[in-house]
Parts: structure tokens; sequence; C-alpha cells
């Protein structure tokens, strides 16, 4: 059983608010991922880490930010939210050399900019 | 480089019907093969995976997939729809790097729906 949450599971939200997107994982895992995904569409991978201190930036432009301070936390922020940035918000995280390397989801953040 | 196609965006069966999902990989070295499932307003869970060994890969829900090297394919099969069974469905592939390197790399999805 996947053990990785995601909070909040829905968020309404202002134009110009800052917000964070909260995700951890109790699996000592050490890549973990953001992936943003409108409604029936696919998955774009905007955020990963390789480990701790380590953040790159994945294949679709996104305006967030992201930090990796603790192996189980990977928190996503957005400094000023934006209607555009309406969408959800998957995290996911998968470990180096495990059998199989098969990545684990959470339940993901549903975002409304308003 | 890896990639992940999966052929059809919508598939519909009746229920007690064959379900055939197609995805075709590229992968320049020996892939694992995913195929997970996404239930409205859910993350996706894992359905099956293709690591090494056996090719055909029983999954949960009464799923599987064969791994075809030749075809560079790995199609999810079910006997028999169930009315449950309707969701997105992604093909995912990943190199067999041990390496901080390693990616895995989702298809665009499929919606299969079930009617009655």
């Amino acid at each position: 059983e996947a053990d990785i949450y995601q909070t909040p599971r829905y968020l309404v939200i202002g134009t110009g608010k800052k917000i964070t997107l909260e995700c951890s994982q109790t699996m000592g895992h050490d890549k973990m991922y953001w992936y943003q995904q409108d409604p029936g569409m696919e998955l774009h991978l905007i955020h990963y880490s390789y480990g701790v201190n380590s953040t790159e930036k994945g294949d679709l432009s996104s305006e967030s930010t992201v930090s990796r301070i603790r192996t189980e936390h990977f928190p996503l922020t957005l400094e000023s939210a934006r209607p555009s940035h309406t969408s959800q918000y998957l995290c996911a995280s998968r470990q180096t050399g495990g059998q199989g390397g098969e990545a684990f989801f959470g339940q993901g953040t549903r975002l409304t900019v308003v | 480089a890896q990639s992940v196609t999966q052929l059809g965006s919508h598939v519909s069966v009746s229920e007690g019907a064959l379900v055939l999902l197609r995805c075709n990989y590229s992968s320049s070295v020996p892939p694992y093969l995913f195929w997970y499932v996404q239930y409205p307003n859910q993350g996706l869970q894992l359905l099956l995976k293709y690591t090494t060994g056996a090719t055909l890969v029983k999954g949960i829900n009464g799923f599987e997939a064969e791994f075809k090297k030749s075809e560079t394919s790995f199609h999810l099969t079910k006997p028999s729809a169930h009315m449950s069974d309707a969701a997105e469905y992604f093909c995912a592939v990943s190199d067999q790097r041990y390496s901080s390197a390693s990616k895995i790399i989702f298809g665009s999805g499929t919606r299969l729906s079930i009617r009655p």
C-alpha cells in the first residue's frame, strides 16, 4: 500500500494569493515528482527531485517552485496564483534501484483559482 | 530516449466484452513497463508491471498484459469488462538503470467506457 499523502485535496483560492501544496511520503523514496493534469488529459511533469537539496524543472514550464529539504517532504509553492493555474496536481515518489521501480501516487490536489 | 504511445484516446466496450488497450514503447535499453489506472478525482494506481522474466504479467482486477519485445508492445487486456472498469488508463516506461537519471515516462492515456 502506497504511503504518499497530498494536502489539501481540494482548494479554491483567489487570484494573487500565495499557496503551498503539500506532499509527504513515508517510504523513504529518493525520487519525488510533481505532475500537472487537466481533467481527462495526460500528465505533464513540472518538477522532480532526485534527493535532498536536489530539484529540477520538468518538461512543462511552470511558474511554481519546489523544495526538498527532507527526504519525505516535497512541497510545491505558487507565489501568486492565477486562473491559468487551475488544474489537478499529482505528487509521486519512487525508489532508485527498487524492485520494479514503479512510481507511487498521492490522491492529488484539485486547485481552482478564481 | 524513451517514449510511450497509447493508440486510441477513448475505447468503448460492452459489459462482458473483451477489453484491449494498446501501448507501444520505444527504449534503447531494456525497459520496465507499467499500466496505471486513474478513477475520477484520484491519483494513479498501479495495475501491473513488467520487470524481467515472464512476459505475461497478471495484475489486479483481472487485468493482464504481455510484453512483446519484437513488437515493442505492452497491450493491456481483460477477458470480460465490468462497469467498474470505466476509468482512465496510462501506460508508462522506465529504463532499468539503477541511477538517479532514470525517469518514468507516461503515455497520453486511454479513457475506457463500458456500455451496459
